[in-house]
C-alpha cells in the first residue's frame, strides 16, 4: 500500500513568490494535517482538515492557506514567500480526526532565496 | 497549553550501550504521547505511542518508553544501541480530544562504533 505521498520533494522559490505543495493521503484516510519543520527544530502544526473542512489552525500568518479536495488529497499554499519560510513541510494523514493515528509523508523541502 | 521538553539536544552512546532519551511534558490532563524518529532527508516514522493503556509501551526496533504521570515523563529507552539507530528523535504530545501534535525540539542520537 502506498503511504502518504508529497510533491514536489524539493523546491526553490524566490522571495515574494507563491508556492503550492501537494499531499495524497493513505487510501481511506479522511484527515490531513500539515506541519512546518524549520532546520534544527521540531515540526510546528499549520493546519488540519477532516472531511474537506478546516478543523484546526496553528499560529501561522494568513499567507498560509490550505484546502482538501473530494478525494481527500490536500494542497498547502503559501503567498509572498519570506526567507523564513524555508523549511521541510510535512503532511500527515489519518483515518479519523484525532491525533492518535497519523502517518507522515517524507515532506517537501522548500528553499526560499 | 501543551508542551514538550526534550533534555539533551545531542546524545552519544557506544554501540551496544543503553540508549536513554528524555522527554517531559506539560499538560493539565494526561495526554497521548508519541516518539518519532527522523532519518536524514526523510519524514517522521512512528516508534511508539501511549494512549492511556499500559504505561510501558513497546515499539519498533527494540525501543520502549514508560509513561510516568507523577514525573510527567515519557523517556525512550533501548537496551543495546545499533549503528542504524543514529537519527533525530522527537517526542510529541497530543490532547486526548485534540487533533494536533506538539513536538519537542528533538534529540540527535549518535552511535559510536
Amino acid at each position: 500500500d502506498a503511504g502518504v505521498t508529497q510533491s514536489p520533494t524539493h523546491l526553490i522559490k524566490t522571495r515574494g513568490q507563491h508556492v503550492t505543495l501537494r499531499c495524497s493521503p493513505i487510501s481511506g484516510h479522511k484527515s490531513v494535517s500539515w506541519y512546518q519543520q524549520v532546520l534544527g527544530q521540531g515540526p510546528q502544526f499549520i493546519f488540519q482538515y477532516y472531511e474537506k473542512e478546516e478543523r484546526g489552525r496553528g499560529n501561522f500568518p494568513d499567507r498560509f492557506s490550505a484546502r482538501q479536495f473530494p478525494n481527500y488529497s490536500s494542497e498547502l499554499n503559501v503567498n509572498a514567500l519570506l526567507l523564513g519560510d524555508s523549511a521541510l513541510y510535512l503532511c500527515a494523514s489519518s483515518l479519523q480526526q484525532g491525533a492518535g493515528g497519523y502517518t507522515f509523508g517524507s515532506g517537501t523541502r522548500l528553499t526560499v532565496v | 497549553a501543551q508542551s514538550v521538553t526534550q533534555l539533551g539536544s545531542h546524545v552519544s552512546v557506544s554501540e551496544g550501550a543503553l540508549v536513554l532519551l528524555r522527554c517531559n511534558y506539560s499538560s493539565s490532563v494526561p495526554p497521548y504521547l508519541f516518539w518519532y524518529v527522523q532519518y536524514p532527508n526523510q519524514g517522521l516514522q512512528l516508534l511508539l505511542k501511549y494512549t492511556s493503556a499500559a504505561t510501558l509501551v513497546k515499539g519498533i526496533n527494540g525501543f520502549e518508553a514508560e509513561f510516568k504521570k507523577s514525573e510527567t515523563s515519557f523517556h525512550l529507552t533501548k537496551p543495546s544501541a545499533h549503528m542504524s539507530d543514529a537519527a533525530e528523535y522527537f517526542c510529541a504530545v497530543s490532547p486526548v480530544t485534540g487533533n494536533q501534535f506538539y513536538f519537542g525540539t528533538g534529540t540527535s542520537l549518535t552511535v559510536i562504533p
